[in-house]
Order: structure tokens, then C-alpha cells, then sequence
């Protein structure tokens, strides 16, 4: 266990809504990020950061937006929710790039109808 | 960009058997390389790290290699149990921020 919660952990919304999904962690980790999973494409990040206030985009980052504005906090946010971002989507920590070891949140389920 | 790729897709063994997951990547200047573990429906679970200046880790009946010049690492696995069932996953991180994963191999150990 490395200190992360995700939360929620299962939601069901329907097209054109905002969600807001968060990652807290308790080990005062400087980079987190945030991953998509589906069938056949394996795991993908969206947006990284790697301090306060400071993102930046990652290989899948369209329709996507984050915000870090305490270290232990991570969101992400649909502005406007979409049937192809029905995913698994996954918070990770790491104390640094690179040399560092990524540890992983529990994931949320995410259906958009 | 670091393209990963696991071999098989899928094995299934029985218990007992020692066996060897493989994972190959295209960019040799890669900074580390991470194996996971990932249950159904649950999160990755961080197996091993290996640094670009390492050559192996172990831990338990586990141990990953990393050939930089022949872009390969493996995960062994020594007399495999049904709890070792999972699918587990090899990721590279070569630059920029992400760790690039593998689709991943799906274990099945039979008692």
C-alpha cells in the first residue's frame, strides 16, 4: 500500500457531464499522474504533474484537465464526458522521474452512458 | 517513443513449473524498467524495479533481468503457485515523464 486513494471508485454518468475524479496520497510524493486503461491499448497517461500548480499534458490528454493545487491532491476532470472515455482510469505516485519506482491507486471504474 | 511489447499474451501452467515472462522494448536508452502485477479488477501492484546501471533484482521466488543492448528484460518465476496467477505487466521509461506498458501477460497457474 502506498498511501493512495482514488475516489470514487465506480461511476456512472451520462454524456456532456462534468466529472471530477481524485487522487489523494499521504506520502508527500512530488509527481503524480494520471493513467487510462482499456482493452488493447494498455495503459496511457493523461496528464502528469510534478509539483503544486505545475502540469503538464501527457499522450492522451484531449478532453481531458487537471489542477493540483495541494501537493497531496490530484484531480482530473472531464469537462464533458464522452462514451470513448468509458475507462479504467488510475492515479500514480513517485518521488521521482526516471531512476524512481511508480506506485499505483486502486483505480476508478468509469461508464460514461 | 518507447514501444513495449510482452510475449505470450496469455500462458497457462501447472503449478509447480518455473517460468519465464518476456517483455522487449525498442529504445535501448532506457532509464529503468518496472515489472507489475495487476489482479482482476484491481490496481498494479509493483513488483520489481530495475535501474539502467542494474542488470537484475530479485525478490522471493521472482527475479527480472534487463540486456539493455538486446532490448529484452524477463521476469522469472520459480515454482509457480495458483495465487501467482494474474496478468502482469512491463513498463519502460526512457524519457519525458510516462512509463510506456506492455499489454501485458495473463498467468494462469493450475493446481
Amino acid at each position: 500500500d502506498a498511501g493512495i486513494t482514488q475516489s470514487p471508485r465506480h461511476k456512472v454518468t451520462e454524456t456532456g457531464t462534468p466529472v471530477t475524479l481524485r487522487c489523494h496520497q499521504t506520502e508527500n510524493h512530488r509527481y503524480m499522474y494520471w493513467y487510462r486503461q482499456d482493452p488493447g491499448h494498455g495503459l496511457r497517461l493523461i496528464h502528469y504533474s510534478y509539483g503544486v500548480k505545475d502540469t503538464d499534458k501527457g499522450e492522451v490528454s484531449d478532453g481531458y484537465s487537471v489542477s493540483r493545487s495541494k501537493t497531496e491532491d490530484f484531480l482530473l476532470t472531464l469537462e464533458s464526458a464522452t462514451s470513448s472515455q468509458t475507462s479504467v482510469y488510475f492515479c500514480a505516485i513517485s518521488a521521482g522521474q526516471g531512476y524512481y519506482e511508480q506506485y499505483f491507486g486502486p483505480g476508478t471504474r468509469l461508464t460514461v452512458t | 517513443k518507447q514501444e513495449v511489447t510482452q510475449i505470450p499474451a496469455a500462458l497457462s501452467v501447472p503449478e509447480g513449473e518455473n517460468l519465464v515472462l518476456n517483455c522487449s522494448f525498442t529504445d535501448s536508452a532506457i532509464y529503468n524498467l518496472q515489472w507489475f502485477r495487476q489482479d482482476p479488477g484491481k490496481g498494479l501492484t509493483s513488483l520489481l524495479l530495475i535501474q539502467s546501471s542494474q542488470r537484475e533484482q530479485t525478490s522471493g521466488r521472482l527475479n527480472a533481468s534487463l540486456d539493455k543492448s538486446s532490448g529484452r528484460s524477463t521476469l522469472y518465476i520459480a515454482a509457480s503457485q495458483p495465487g501467482d496467477s494474474a496478468t502482469y505487466l512491463c513498463a519502460g521509461y526512457s524519457s519525458g515523464y510516462a512509463l510506456n506498458f506492455g499489454k501485458g501477460t495473463s498467468l494462469l497457474v493450475t493446481p
